[in-house]
């Protein structure tokens, strides 16, 4: 069975400082993660994936097979960081998304 | 605007009543998704649609709730015999194949007294 576990529901860092949001799979085949962002009072939407390689917003995540982890990162947090951020995966079949239960990220002033 | 639109945003109704959800999706997208999502939880998995063909319902989606998507545009979703269990927010998403990016509607909110 798929599982996404992001152990912080609640995480909150002051501004300039660094972010990690933890996120945790279970899966037997090959996943796909993804990590998508929901601002206040707007839509869900994606933030990164995985196999895109990319820097979005100055968030990256490794996907680690090994420990079975897909973490998002910033150097450096900036107050419009501040949302609810849900891990998410997906088989290589793309029949469907599984989310985490998300993680409110606060970035104080 | 030309995202994925859904009606009614709030519903209240009393336990009992029958409730139906409208999603509009992305013009080109041929997948459809719907997904429940309960406070402090994330989204879950409810059925999702590849043009008319509903491929994939969750066991979460009891007899009472039923999903059709006529002719491959827009979608509905039916809960019949409503519980105060399906208080939630019933997401909508679509997508072009199988990409995994999702498209999401604002939701449907919905309350059972």
């Amino acid at each position: 069975a798929q599982r996404v576990t992001q152990p912080e529901k609640l995480l909150s860092v002051f501004k300039g400082a660094p972010v990690e949001l933890k996120c945790n799979y279970s899966y037997s085949g090959s996943p796909e993660l993804f990590w998508y962002v929901q601002y206040s009072r707007q839509r869900l939407q994606l933030l990164l994936r995985h196999i895109s390689r990319e820097s979005i917003k100055g968030f990256t995540a490794d996907l680690n097979k090994g420990e079975t982890s897909f973490h998002l990162k910033k150097p450096f947090a900036q107050e419009e960081d501040s949302a609810m951020y849900y891990c998410a995966l997906t088989n290589q079949g793309a029949q469907k998304l599984v989310f985490g239960q998300g993680t409110r990220l606060t970035i104080n002033p | 605007d030309t995202g994925v639109s859904q009606d009614p945003r709030h519903k209240i109704t009393k336990r009992g009543q029958n409730v139906t959800f409208r999603c509009d999706p992305i013009s080109e997208h041929n997948r459809l998704y719907w997904y429940r999502q309960t406070l402090g939880q994330g989204p879950e998995f409810l059925t999702y649609f590849q043009n008319e063909a509903q491929l994939e319902k969750s066991r979460l989606l009891s007899d009472r709730f039923s999903a059709e998507r006529p002719k491959g545009s827009f979608s509905t979703l039916e809960i019949q015999r409503t519980e105060q269990g399906d208080s939630a927010m019933y997401l909508c998403a679509s997508s072009r194949g199988h990409t995994g990016e999702l498209f999401f509607g604002e939701g449907s909110r919905l309350t059972v007294l």
